[in-house]
């Protein structure tokens, strides 16, 4: 099946600072990415979809500007925790979307990236 | 987005078929039923998903009522690695965005 990849797998990182997140679709080009959170023992939450060469759209309630989202290539998504806190320790997932047919969709997901803010 | 609605648990013993069930009674004609599974500590992957007949991968079947407002994931014989959360989701089409649910935390007995 097609493979997304993501990195760093984990980080930690103090109060304050950025930290930024990228995801890889590896065999596959996406036009379309999505940032997922999920707390522990919590659903996955959806944060944004990405369009290559476009804008992300935000669910409601996700501050676009703590949450820097760049899709500049059609492999290759990335996202940034500015100024990040306690608040935002959670796992991050990407997934991207593939067209196996004209109309069938399918999303497959990266390995997920654990935040640890100290 | 038509909600879907499964048991928070279930347990299966390994080597045994497991049918997970998933009802959604307000889906529409053009909802696809999607079943996503996710494994401790990691993203979630791909099982299976279809519209209106059953449909079978490598990984599993999907029986799909003939009302469609309900559908069984079926994993024909369980290993440990089946442990995970299954996800049932329905997605109509057009709409890119995929929205979880609790899902259903399979354990498999050995």
């Amino acid at each position: 099946g097609a493979v997304v990849s993501q990195h760093p797998s984990r980080v930690i990182c103090k109060s304050g600072t950025s930290v930024k997140i990228e995801c890889r679709s590896l065999d596959f080009q996406a036009t379309t990415m999505f940032w997922y959170r999920q707390f522990p023992k919590q659903s996955l939450m959806l944060m944004a979809t990405s369009n290559e060469g476009s804008k992300a759209t935000y669910e409601q309630g996700v501050e676009k500007d703590k949450f820097l989202i760049n899709h500049a290539s059609l492999t290759l998504s990335t996202l940034t925790v500015t100024s990040a806190h306690p608040e935002d320790s959670s796992f991050y997932i990407c997934s991207a979307r593939t067209q196996l047919a004209k109309y069938q969709e399918t999303q497959y997901f990266g390995p997920g990236t654990r935040l640890l803010v100290l | 987005d038509a909600k879907t609605t499964q048991p928070n648990s279930m347990e299966s013993n390994e080597e045994e078929p497991v049918h997970l069930p998933c009802n959604h009674s307000t889906i529409s004609g053009t909802d696809y039923i999607h079943w996503y599974r996710q494994l401790p500590s990691q993203g979630p992957e791909y099982v299976i998903h279809g519209l209106t007949s059953n449909v079978n991968n490598r990984m599993a079947s999907l029986a799909i009522a003939e009302d469609r407002k309900s559908s069984t994931l079926i994993l024909h014989r369980a290993t440990l690695r089946d442990a995970a959360v299954y996800y049932c989701i329905l997605r109509y089409f057009g709409n890119e965005k995929l929205t979880f649910g609790t899902g259903t935390r399979l354990t498999i007995i050995p």
